[in-house]
């Protein structure tokens, strides 16, 4: 089946500090969801971004399709920011998702 | 958000004692999952549903069985449950977008404890 990496496993700012998530994934893809876990265990769904870029906010997503990567860009870090971030895939309509393991971040204040 | 709920919120049970959890929508989304969430493994897909009466197996079925008698509830059983099915359990619905794909929503999890 499809693999998903993300990295860095674990991630350490300062407030204030920006930083960028990344997301490789072993196939074509044609669904890929970002999605933050805060400290009391909620996922939220952060972006449907199979391809091109988006923006929410402090948040932005990024996904090269062909290169079969995205990214996940946050700047201006709070602390409420903290928590585990999830890259999310599948190869087609209907397929299973697919979560990577995950990048935890921790925003010190 | 997604109205979802899952029920029980926390459960502690013992070896080999049969354990279902529920999940209810109310958002009429075709498709459900439920995940197991473990330190170092991030999300697994047990089994999902793409319609009525309509599952398949994910990563780690083994343990588990589902059901779906209805749109808006998915069962998750174990049958005879062991302790390496202690672990926080995930449902999620997917709202269909435009190009077929759907969107995940998630309920608020489930923390099982098996003794």
């Amino acid at each position: 089946g499809i693999q998903v990496e993300q990295s860095p496993p674990d991630l350490i700012l300062q407030e204030g500090a920006n930083s960028t998530l990344r997301c490789n994934f072993s196939d074509s893809v044609n669904n890929l969801q970002w999605f933050h876990q805060n400290p009391w265990g909620q996922l939220i769904n952060l972006f449907y971004i199979p391809s091109g870029t988006k923006q929410n906010g402090r948040l932005s997503a990024t996904t090269v399709a062909t290169e079969r990567y995205s990214l996940l860009y946050i700047s201006s870090s709070q602390t409420t920011d903290s928590g585990v971030y999830f890259c999310a895939v599948a190869r087609n309509r209907d397929d299973k998702i697919i979560f990577g393991k995950g990048t935890r971040l921790h925003i010190l204040p | 958000d997604a109205g979802i709920t899952q029920s029980p919120r926390h459960k502690v049970t013992e070896t080999g004692t049969p354990v279902t959890l529920r999940c209810h929508q109310t958002e009429n989304h075709r498709y459900m999952y439920w995940y197991r969430q473990d330190p170092g493994h991030g999300l697994r897909l047990i089994h999902y549903s793409y319609g009525v009466k309509d599952t398949d197996k994910g990563e780690v079925s083994d343990g588990y069985s589902v059901s779906r008698s209805k749109t808006e509830d998915f069962l998750l059983t174990l049958e005879s449950a062991t302790s390496s099915q202690t672990s926080v359990y995930f449902c999620a619905t997917g709202s269909r977008l435009g190009q077929g794909n759907e969107k995940l929503f998630f309920g608020s999890g489930t923390q099982l404890s098996v003794l």
